[in-house]
């Protein structure tokens, strides 16, 4: 059974830090979204990484992934107040030909002054 | 283009009543995932349909849980006898015909069902 973890669950960030939330995943997959949750909100798609190495950026975050480590990493440059949500990473799950997710439990990101 | 609409998107129902979640997909899409959010938890896929036509419900619990994907109108999630725990944001979300693995999933707002 595929296993998706991220860490930190919780991530108190003060405006201006930079800081890594890590996604791992227990099987092969190559294919890895995130998503951003607002608080009673729907799940916004940030990124969808395709292949090993990948590398995407939009504003402050960026996110990677390996696929030999089976882990993805999103980063937050100069945090701001904006950022402030819960982040998801999903992975597809292996041996399907469709986008069956399977989600980590979550990183909720609080960026204070 | 409108994006995935769902509703109700607040559903209240006592004990033992029935709860019906409506989604209509993305203009173009033909494929809709549903999966349910329970408090302070990630998201847990439950079914996979295709017009008129379940591909994979293995997340869906054995009983009083159906889903269906019509060849016209919205796929419906479908709980017979509601009990609390079925409390929790069940979100729909759909993908263009491809259906691949790279396609995005695209999600709507969610229905969010509370059980008296």
């Amino acid at each position: 059974e595929l296993k998706v973890e991220q860490n930190p669950l919780f991530l108190s960030m003060q405006e201006g830090k930079n800081y890594t939330i890590y996604c791992n995943y227990s099987t092969t997959s190559d294919r890895l979204y995130w998503y951003r949750q607002d608080p009673g909100k729907s799940l916004e798609s940030l990124f969808v990484l395709l292949s090993n190495g990948a590398v995407k950026q939009e504003g402050r975050l960026m996110a990677s992934l390996d696929t030999k480590a089976r882990l993805s990493t999103l980063h937050i440059t100069a945090a701001v107040h904006d950022l402030s949500a819960t982040y998801f990473c999903a992975v597809v799950t292996g041996g399907t030909s469709y986008g069956k997710l399977t989600f980590g439990q979550g990183t909720i990101l609080t960026v204070h002054p | 283009n409108a994006g995935v609409m769902q509703n109700p998107r607040h559903l209240v129902r006592r004990r033992g009543q029935e709860a019906r979640l409506r989604c209509s997909p993305m203009k173009g899409h033909s494929h809709v995932y549903w999966y349910r959010q329970l408090p302070e938890e990630g998201l847990k896929f439950m079914v996979y349909l295709q017009k008129e036509n379940i591909i994979d419900e293995s997340g869906m619990p054995k009983e009083r849980f159906s889903a269906e994907f019509p060849k016209e109108g919205p796929s419906i999630l479908r709980i017979q006898q509601v009990v609390r725990g079925d409390s929790a944001a069940y979100f729909c979300a759909s993908s263009p015909p491809s259906g691949g693995t790279t396609e995005t999933q695209y999600f709507g707002p969610g229905t969010r069902l509370l059980v008296l």
